[in-house]
């Protein structure tokens, strides 16, 4: 019963480069969220997507990233021409619905560094 | 979009129990308290939640006020593991994203 997954664990991308985030999730689960934790702040949601659909991206930067979740594999976050800003942890969660009542299970995340 | 205050930090001995508090005075009806909490370089892990009445499960408790607008975070027993930054998060029925605050850095003491 594995959890959710994330690879990679660390990414270094040089600027200007591209970085591709992957997250699995659980068995059964069908909606994915991925949140950003910037350096000493605070988790920030990013988006929300069902299988091949794209619910909710309004955490997400309108320019240079993007997240889909295809029928069939894992969750991609991308994020194309990298800034040292970018530099942070991502994390995805799953849940089986989205209901409230739903816990979200989180990965172990990807910490991008953006030398 | 935190809509909950919590105490920066909160220190505890082993064995002992913590007692996290988490005011939410605007809470509406259909607000849900949720806590996760976060260990050092993981991901968020859920505690528990509760609408209205006192839940337990196997890692805590959460004790809700009366009128709801504040709830305490009951660790029975803390070990060296519970060290993390725990979330006091309100969910409304309709929201499926997790608003995450500054949270209290838990600290355990050997």
């Amino acid at each position: 019963n594995a959890g959710v997954m994330q690879n990679p664990r660390h990414l270094v991308r040089r600027r200007g480069q591209e970085a591709r985030l992957r997250c699995s999730p659980m068995k059964g689960h069908s909606h994915v969220y991925w949140y950003r934790q910037l350096p000493e702040e605070g988790l920030k949601f990013m988006v929300y997507l069902q299988k091949e659909n794209i619910i909710d991206e309004s955490g997400m930067p309108k320019e240079r990233f993007s997240a889909e979740f295809p029928k069939e594999g894992p969750s991609i976050l991308r994020i194309q021409q990298v800034v040292r800003g970018d530099s942070a942890a991502y994390f995805c969660a799953s849940s089986p619905t989205s209901a409230t009542y739903n816990e979200q299970f989180f990965g172990p995340g990807t910490r991008l560094t953006v030398l | 979009d935190a809509k909950t205050t919590q105490p920066n930090s909160m220190e505890s001995n082993e064995e002992e129990p913590v007692h996290l508090p988490c005011n939410h005075s605007t809470i509406s009806g259909t607000d849900y308290i949720h806590w996760y909490r976060q260990l050092p370089s993981q991901g968020p892990e859920y505690v528990i939640h509760g609408l209205t009445s006192n839940v337990n499960n196997r890692m805590a408790s959460l004790a809700i006020a009366e009128d709801r607008k504040s709830s305490t975070l009951i660790l029975h027993r803390a070990t060296l593991r519970d060290a993390a930054v725990y979330y006091c998060i309100l969910r409304d029925l309709n929201d499926y994203k997790l608003s995450f605050g500054a949270g209290t850095t838990v600290t355990v003491r050997a």
